[in-house]
């Protein structure tokens, strides 16, 4: 079945240090990539989506990007702030008609001041 | 749009009792979806409804779990004979339409606990 794999368990950064994050995924339909953050407390929210179409995704001065040949998505961030701290989720639209979404195991960020 | 709401957030039961949990997904949303969230295992799809009807229920545990959507506007998780390895967050989430890329909406999820 559709698998994506998250490696990075944690990740210890300062404010406006460079962030990247990796996953790669297993799926035999063509991928959508999700990246989701969670925070303490809350369910996690979508922060952005990567499509074979659009190839890459912006939002919050979040990008992501994937790469086909080595069936891996990147999440970055020139400058992190100390406010972007939280988990971040990998994960792949799965299921016929992608409704089933299979996340990664998670990267804590840490950002300190 | 108060978003999916959760009841209770939290919730601690005896080894053997029932628990029941609640979902009002966003109104509109004709897709409804439950996950199983813990340290060991991550997030785990449970099952999915569309329409009120029960497409896919293939991370269900078999055995004393059973979801139901009887109208659109609120879903039940129940576990029967709770067990200590059922403590965990219980994620509920909707979409519009359930579809690829569709984004999908989280609650803030029922902690379970099983003493």
């Amino acid at each position: 079945g559709d698998s994506v794999t998250q490696k990075q368990g944690q990740v210890t950064l300062s404010e406006d240090d460079f962030l990247f994050i990796n996953c790669t995924y297993s799926t035999t339909t063509y991928p959508t990539l999700l990246w989701y953050v969670q925070y303490p407390g809350q369910g996690p929210q979508l922060l952005l989506k990567v499509t074979t179409a659009n190839n890459k995704g912006i939002s919050r001065g979040f990008e992501a990007t994937y790469d086909k040949g080595t069936t891996s998505f990147h999440l970055q961030k020139a400058s992190v702030q100390e406010s972007d701290s939280a988990v971040y989720f990998c994960a792949l639209g799965s299921g016929t008609g992608g409704y089933k979404v299979v996340f990664g195991s998670g990267t804590r960020l840490l950002v300190s001041p | 749009n108060a978003g999916v709401i959760q009841t209770p957030r939290h919730k601690v039961t005896g080894k053997g009792q029932e628990a029941t949990l609640w979902c009002e997904p966003i109104s509109g949303h004709s897709a409804v979806f439950w996950y199983r969230q813990t340290i060991v295992q991550g997030l785990e799809f449970l099952t999915y409804f569309r329409n009120q009807a029960p497409i896919d229920d293939s991370g269900m545990p078999k055995e004393r779990f059973s979801a139901q959507m009887p109208n659109q506007s609120h879903s039940t998780l129940k576990i029967q004979s709770t067990q200590p390895q059922d403590s965990a967050v219980y994620l509920c989430a909707s979409s519009l339409e359930g579809g690829r890329g569709t984004e999908v909406f989280f609650g803030k999820g029922t902690r379970l606990t099983v003493v």
